[in-house]
Order: C-alpha cells, then sequence, then structure tokens
C-alpha cells in the first residue's frame, strides 16, 4: 500500500515560514491535499491540488509537489497557525485514501 | 450551508458492534460520495473507505474489510457506518467527511467518540 512520510513535528517564530514535507514514491504523479485540525475540532482543508486554496483560506498558505516530495508552506506564521497538518491522497492502485501520519506545528 | 451532524458518544464491549450516523443537510445528499475517517487518541487520521449515496456502492480500506459497513438512508439523507468485532485498539474519534472539489473532503462532521472497554 502507498505510504506518506512527514515529520512529527516543526518548530517556527511568528512572522517565520512553515514548511511541512510530504513524502511518498513519486508523490509527483499524485495531486496531493492537505489538512489543518486543531485540538478538539475535525481537519479543515488548507490546500488541494496540490496547491490550490479554497476560499477562506489566507494566502499565507501554498502548497507545491514534485518527484517524492510535497511540501505545504505557510508564510508570516500567526500563533494561530498552531496545529496538527496532513497529507492526503488518493492511491489509485487500490482506489484507497491514504493519509500522512501528521505533523505538529508549533508557534514558538 | 452543508451540515453533517453525527450521533452522540458511544460505549462497546469487546465483540460487539457500533453503528453510527451522519446527518446531511445543506446539499443533495445523493450528489457526494460519504467518507469515514477514524482518529485513535493522540494518532493520525486514518481512512476508512466511503459510500455513494446513489448507488449504494461502497469502497473500503483493506485494514477494514468484513468488519465494517457503510450503509445509506436517501429518505433522511444520512449515512451510518457500522463497525463490528469491536477490539479496545478501535477507540477513536469517527468522522464522515463530504466530498468536495477534487475529490477532497471539504466537509466534516463534529467526530463521533467510540469508547470500547470492557
Amino acid at each position: 500500500s502507498y505510504v506518506l512520510t512527514q515529520p512529527p513535528s516543526v518548530s517556527v517564530a511568528p512572522g517565520q515560514t512553515a514548511r511541512i514535507t510530504c513524502g511518498g514514491n513519486n508523490i509527483g504523479s499524485k495531486s496531493v491535499h492537505w489538512y489543518q485540525q486543531k485540538p478538539g475540532q475535525a481537519p479543515v482543508l488548507v490546500v488541494y491540488d496540490d496547491s490550490d486554496r479554497p476560499s477562506g483560506i489566507p494566502e499565507r498558505f501554498s502548497g507545491s509537489n514534485s518527484g517524492n516530495t510535497a511540501t505545504l508552506t505557510i508564510s508570516r506564521v500567526e500563533a494561530g497557525d498552531e496545529a496538527d497538518y496532513y497529507c492526503q491522497v488518493w492511491d489509485s492502485s487500490s482506489d484507497q485514501g491514504v493519509f500522512g501520519g501528521g505533523t505538529k506545528l508549533t508557534v514558538l | 450551508q452543508v451540515q453533517l451532524v453525527q450521533s452522540g458518544a458511544e460505549v462497546k464491549k469487546p465483540g460487539a458492534s457500533v453503528k453510527v450516523s451522519c446527518k446531511a443537510s445543506g446539499y443533495t445528499f445523493t450528489g457526494y460520495y460519504m467518507h469515514w475517517v477514524r482518529q485513535a487518541p493522540g494518532q493520525g487520521l486514518e481512512w476508512m473507505g466511503w459510500i455513494n449515496p446513489n448507488s449504494g456502492g461502497t469502497n473500503y480500506a483493506q485494514k477494514f474489510q468484513g468488519r465494517v459497513t457503510m450503509t445509506r438512508d436517501t429518505s433522511i439523507s444520512t449515512a451510518y457506518m457500522e463497525l463490528s468485532r469491536l477490539r479496545s485498539d478501535d477507540t477513536a474519534v469517527y468522522y464522515c467527511a463530504r466530498v468536495a472539489a477534487a475529490g477532497t473532503l471539504g466537509y466534516w462532521g463534529q467526530g463521533t467518540l467510540v469508547t470500547v472497554s470492557s
């Protein structure tokens, strides 16, 4: 089955840029979606199709995907961005959904 | 606006079954696939499968094959997820999530905590 690998944690100071990676075999050939989850809440979609943003998501959230790594970039990080972030793809070969293990973003 | 309202928390004994409901409103229920995702305490998200509310067709994660059943009642715009032969490691929050743009999970229910304990 397809596996997505994320770093368990990323720390960044307010105002700086956070980059959260998602590794997978030839992930560049897939569409990657990113979800933000705050404690006690359901996940929220923040980036889809590698780099598109749903309405209402700040432009500070962006994404890229190439080769074996997809990246969620959060510019000008704010305290309110502190959350867990999950990447997700659809594995067409098995028709299964796959989530990465999640990355906890800490704003110092 | 799209709303997914799930049933309340459940406590079950090992070996029992649980059935979680997800009532949809604000859109045409049969027009969008419904997925189920779970999250064990302190753990990540785990995809369980989907149901096509129009046809009733399903696709389950291999891990849950044989233990999970997803159904729907179109007359009341409600999807269901039933998990059988419960184990302690099935303790988790179970979410329903509706497909949105590009096949994403754009709308989520509030989650239902299922606790499996003897």
